[in-house]
């Protein structure tokens, strides 16, 4: 079975470029998540989605950060323009969340970027 | 504001005792109670989780304990295994929203 897989698993950029990271979350999943973690933060909720739909983006940084779900099967987390500070790994999780189950989140293995 | 707080940033136990890790939280509106645990260049994994009506959950080495009042978690591992060497994240949460916490560096020396 094919896990969350994302993609690139390391970007080295220039402050002031655009970043792209992509996601493909497991079939049948309803919820997907993008995290950042750090060594001083950890692990951050960035923002949700629900069937495609954005929940809550309270834990998006700011303006320079957007996220899309444009269907069930992909997701971006785009940085522009981009900052030293925003070098991180970032995770996206998927999940079948409902009302019974204990939500249990499938991570990928993340996508080391690095703002130079 | 951290609602969820891992105050031990690394821990080191011998082969074979128990380890002990622990988390706080704020929130008493938190609904479930998971543990992940992350090796390096990989993403986190479930490894158990409590609903908010227990107070102690058991998968084999792994038994996760809730205490409401004092709104803390904490997962043991016995015996601890030189597999088990990994970062464990804490992490709560409802329905749909789970707060982590900065995790703990588990070492287990063999």
């Amino acid at each position: 079975d094919a896990g969350v897989i994302q993609s690139p698993r390391h970007e080295v950029t220039e402050m002031g470029q655009e970043v792209t990271l992509r996601c493909k979350p497991i079939s049948g999943h309803n919820s997907l998540f993008w995290y950042r973690q750090t060594m001083m933060r950890g692990l951050e909720l960035l923002i949700y989605f629900n069937n495609n739909v954005p929940i809550d983006d309270s834990g998006m940084p700011e303006d320079r950060f957007s996220a899309k779900m444009p269907n069930a099967s992909f997701s971006t987390l785009k940085i522009q323009p981009s900052e030293p500070r925003d070098s991180a790994v970032y995770f996206c999780a998927s999940s079948l969340l409902a009302a019974t189950n204990t939500g249990e989140l499938f991570f990928g293995e993340g996508s080391r970027l690095t703002v130079l | 504001d951290q609602q969820v707080k891992q105050n031990s940033p690394s821990l080191s136990v011998q082969e074979g005792r128990i380890s002990i890790l622990n988390c706080d939280y704020t929130n008493s509106m938190f609904d479930y109670f998971l543990w992940y645990k992350k090796y390096p260049a990989e993403g986190p994994t479930f490894l158990i989780s409590i609903s908010s009506i227990k107070d102690k959950n058991e998968d084999g080495r792994f038994t996760v304990f809730l205490n409401k009042s004092a709104k803390h978690l904490s997962l043991h591992i016995v015996p601890s295994q030189p597999g088990d060497s990994a970062v464990y994240f804490c992490a709560v949460g409802g329905t749909y929203k789970y707060i982590f916490g900065t995790g703990t560096r588990l070492k287990v020396l063999a």
